[in-house]
């Protein structure tokens, strides 16, 4: 069985500082994994994703997320946070084999707030 | 280019009522899904379909039903709605898993508040 783990509910950072959101997974296969974001009163739109190439992954708006099969995890970071970037992340796995049905499962969500 | 578009994107229920909720997507995708999102829970996936005329339960299908007629088209059916049901829901498309890696791609939302 999978799932997802986000560590915090909700994390502020201020404006320029260091953006952290943890993601930890559980997968008895390997795992496609992927950081989705929504603003207010949105659907989910993609930030990145991790398919089995390279470990670190870079995705839009200056965000990247690193793949560490040892630690089970795929954190996401952005080096320094804009207002622009207060929404609420969801991480997100699925099975990395053909035949599976495509589904998502989802971490809870981690609201980042950025002060100004 | 329209994506996936939820209708009604609004709705206020009284307990017992039934409505339907429809969602088109115009990229040819095979596969779509119905999920909700409750606060501090994720999104939680209701029922999926990999194909036209079919269709299967996720993790929380109790109380709905759904019907994929259209390759296009993917119906979200409450047949007696309930408190518990008050929620956002999303519906979602994508590739077949074995021609692409997995990207689902979210409509809006639809708010649904049953009293």
């Amino acid at each position: 069985a999978q799932s997802v783990t986000q560590l915090g509910s909700h994390v502020s950072v201020s404006e320029g500082a260091l953006v952290l959101l943890r993601c930890n997974y559980s997968s008895s296969v390997p795992p496609y994994l992927f950081w989705y974001v929504q603003y207010p009163n949105q659907g989910l739109q993609l930030l990145l994703k991790y398919t089995s190439a390279a470990t670190l992954v870079k995705g839009i708006n200056g965000f990247e997320a690193e793949f560490k099969k040892s630690e089970t995890s795929f954190h996401l970071t952005k080096p320094s946070a804009h207002m622009s970037d207060a929404a609420e992340y969801f991480c997100a796995v699925s099975l990395a084999f053909s035949g599976n049905t495509g589904k998502l499962i989802f971490g809870q969500g981690t609201t980042l707030q950025v002060k100004p | 280019n329209a994506g996936v578009t939820q209708t009604p994107k609004f709705r206020v229920l009284k307990t017992g009522q039934s409505m339907t909720l429809l969602c088109a997507q115009d990229m040819n995708h095979e596969y779509m899904y119905w999920y909700r999102q409750d606060p501090g829970m994720g999104l939680r996936l209701i029922h999926y379909s990999v194909g036209e005329g079919t269709t299967a339960k996720g993790e929380v299908p109790d109380g709905y039903n759904v019907s994929r007629l259209k390759k296009q088209n993917f119906l979200l059916g409450l047949e007696s709605a309930a408190p518990s049901q008050t929620s956002v829901y999303f519906c979602a498309s994508s590739y077949p898993p074995r021609s692409n890696t997995g990207e689902l791609f979210f409509g809006e939302g639809s708010r649904l508040t049953v009293l």
